[in-house]
């Protein structure tokens, strides 16, 4: 059975700080991996879909990479800023590719 | 293009009540996914339809059910409310039904509280 976990699972930081945030999978085997920034109260947004052949993707000042290996991926934030504060999940399929499995996520504030 | 919506946005029901909500997905999306949302147990999968018909469903009671209208518009209704079943619910909508390259496009939810 697919488990995800991601670590830290708060984190504060000053802004203008660059910041990685890690996810782990159990199940290699993945086709994709999606990382989602979720506002309190709010629905998902996905920021970044990795497919299994890639082994990173960028957006601005997000990068994500994906060690299938390893069962790794992590999310890097460049040059935070307040408007990022927000709690981010990974995502990952179950093992019968049907429905995505979502880590606990991690809840990132950043200071002013 | 409209995002995913979903209708209500709050509801507040009683232990043994029924309740009906409902999403509709972005354009031309045919397949939508539920999720439950709660603080303890995180994101958690319902069901997920495409063509009107439910693909699979994740580890719920019967209480939970769901059906998909010819628009691709959907609707979850759970009966005989329980205190946990407290949450918000999230409805996805992708091009495709699985999991294999498609991006999920998020609704807002619906915040259900039970009391």
């Amino acid at each position: 059975k697919q488990e995800v976990t991601q670590i830290p699972a708060a984190l504060s930081v000053p802004e203008g700080e660059n910041l990685v945030l890690n996810c782990s999978f159990t199940d290699s085997a993945i086709y994709n991996l999606q990382w989602f920034r979720q506002d309190p109260g709010k629905g998902l947004t996905s920021l970044l879909l990795i497919q299994s052949s890639q082994r990173e993707q960028t957006s601005g000042r997000l990068n994500a990479s994906l060690d299938k290996s390893s069962g790794r991926s992590t999310l890097y934030i460049a040059a935070s800023q307040p408007g990022d504060s927000a709690t981010y999940l990974c995502a990952v399929p179950d093992n019968y590719g049907q429905n995505f499995v979502f880590g606990p996520g991690t809840r990132l504030s950043v200071l002013p | 293009k409209a995002g995913v919506t979903q209708t209500p946005r709050y509801l507040i029901k009683t232990r043994g009540q029924q309740v009906t909500l409902s999403c509709s997905p972005i354009s031309g999306h045919r397949s939508v996914s539920w999720y439950q949302q709660t603080p303890g147990q995180g994101l958690q999968f319902l069901f997920e339809y495409f063509s009107e018909t439910q693909r699979n469903k994740g580890n719920f009671p019967g209480r939970f059910s769901g059906r998909q209208f010819s628009n691709s518009r959907s609707e979850m209704n759970v009966s005989t409310l329980e205190l946990g079943d407290s949450a918000l619910y999230l409805c996805a909508s992708s091009l495709q039904p699985g999991q294999g390259n498609e991006k999920l496009f998020f609704g807002s939810g619906t915040q259900l509280s039970v009391l």
